[in-house]
C-alpha cells in the first residue's frame, strides 16, 4: 500500500489561493489519488481525484507530474469556511481488496 | 436521496458493556467499512466488507466484531475487550472492487465509554 505524507498543519488567509502537497513515493502503476476534505465531528467528504496531470472541479484542482510520486491540491481563493482537515488517499479499491488507509491529514486554518 | 445512515449520533455506555452500532446505506454499494478516529489523528481502519456475508479485518479489528447479513446493513459491535473503545466512528461505502468510485461516509458515532 502507497505510504503518503503531508505537512500536517497549515495557516492562510481569506481570498487567497492555497496548495497542499501530499508525498506518495511508491504508488503502484493502478493507483488514483484521491482528497477528502473533513470539518469536525462529520464524516470526509470527495473533493477531486486523478490519476495523471491535472484535474478541476468546481471546487479544487490536482496537479500530479509524470513521475506521480507526488501530488498537490489547490484551493482557490479560500473562505473561512475551508478550515478543515484534508486528507491525501493513494490506491484504488479494486486492486487493494478494498482495504483503504488514510494518512493524518493536513489542518488548514483560514484566518480573516 | 441517498446516502449513509448512522444511529445515533452519540453514545453512552458503561464500561464492560457490549455496544452495536448501526450503520445503514441506500446508495446499492457492495462495499462498506468501519474506521475509528481519535483527537487530531487520521482515520484507522476497523473491519470492511466487499460483499454480503463476507468481511475482512483491517488494521484495529481485536475488540470489535461485525456482520453482513444484507447489502444495505454492516453493524459494528464494541465489544467489552475493547481496551479504549471511546472514539469518533466513521462507516463508509463505495460501489466495490468493480471500479474505482470514493468512498462515501456516514456522519459517524461518537461513543463514549466510562
Amino acid at each position: 500500500l502507497a505510504k503518503t505524507t503531508q505537512p500536517i498543519s497549515m495557516d492562510s488567509y481569506e481570498g487567497q489561493e492555497v496548495n497542499i502537497t501530499c508525498s506518495h513515493n511508491n504508488i503502484a502503476t493502478n493507483d488514483y489519488i484521491t482528497w477528502y476534505q473533513q470539518f469536525p465531528s462529520q464524516g470526509p467528504r470527495f473533493i477531486i481525484q486523478g490519476y495523471k496531470t491535472k484535474v478541476t472541479n468546481e471546487v479544487a484542482s490536482l496537479f500530479i507530474p509524470a513521475d506521480r510520486k507526488s501530488s498537490t491540491l489547490s484551493l482557490p481563493r479560500v473562505s473561512l469556511s475551508d478550515t478543515a482537515v484534508y486528507y491525501c488517499l493513494v490506491g484504488a479499491v479494486y486492486n487493494q481488496g478494498g482495504k483503504l488507509i488514510f494518512g493524518q491529514g493536513t489542518e488548514l486554518s483560514v484566518k480573516p | 436521496d441517498g446516502g449513509i445512515t448512522q444511529s445515533p449520533k452519540y453514545l453512552f455506555r458503561k464500561e464492560g458493556q457490549n455496544v452495536t452500532l448501526s450503520c445503514e446505506q441506500n446508495l446499492n454499494h457492495d462495499a462498506m467499512y468501519w474506521y475509528r478516529q481519535d483527537p487530531g489523528q487520521g482515520l484507522r481502519l476497523i473491519y470492511y466488507s466487499q460483499i454480503v456475508n463476507d468481511f475482512q479485518k483491517g488494521d484495529i479489528a481485536e475488540g470489535y466484531s461485525v456482520s453482513r447479513e444484507k447489502k444495505e446493513s454492516f453493524p459494528l459491535t464494541v465489544t467489552s475487550a475493547q481496551k479504549n473503545p471511546t472514539a469518533f466512528y466513521l462507516c463508509a461505502s463505495s460501489p466495490g472492487p468493480r471500479g474505482n468510485s470514493p468512498l462515501h461516509f456516514g456522519n459517524g458515532t461518537r461513543l463514549t465509554v466510562t
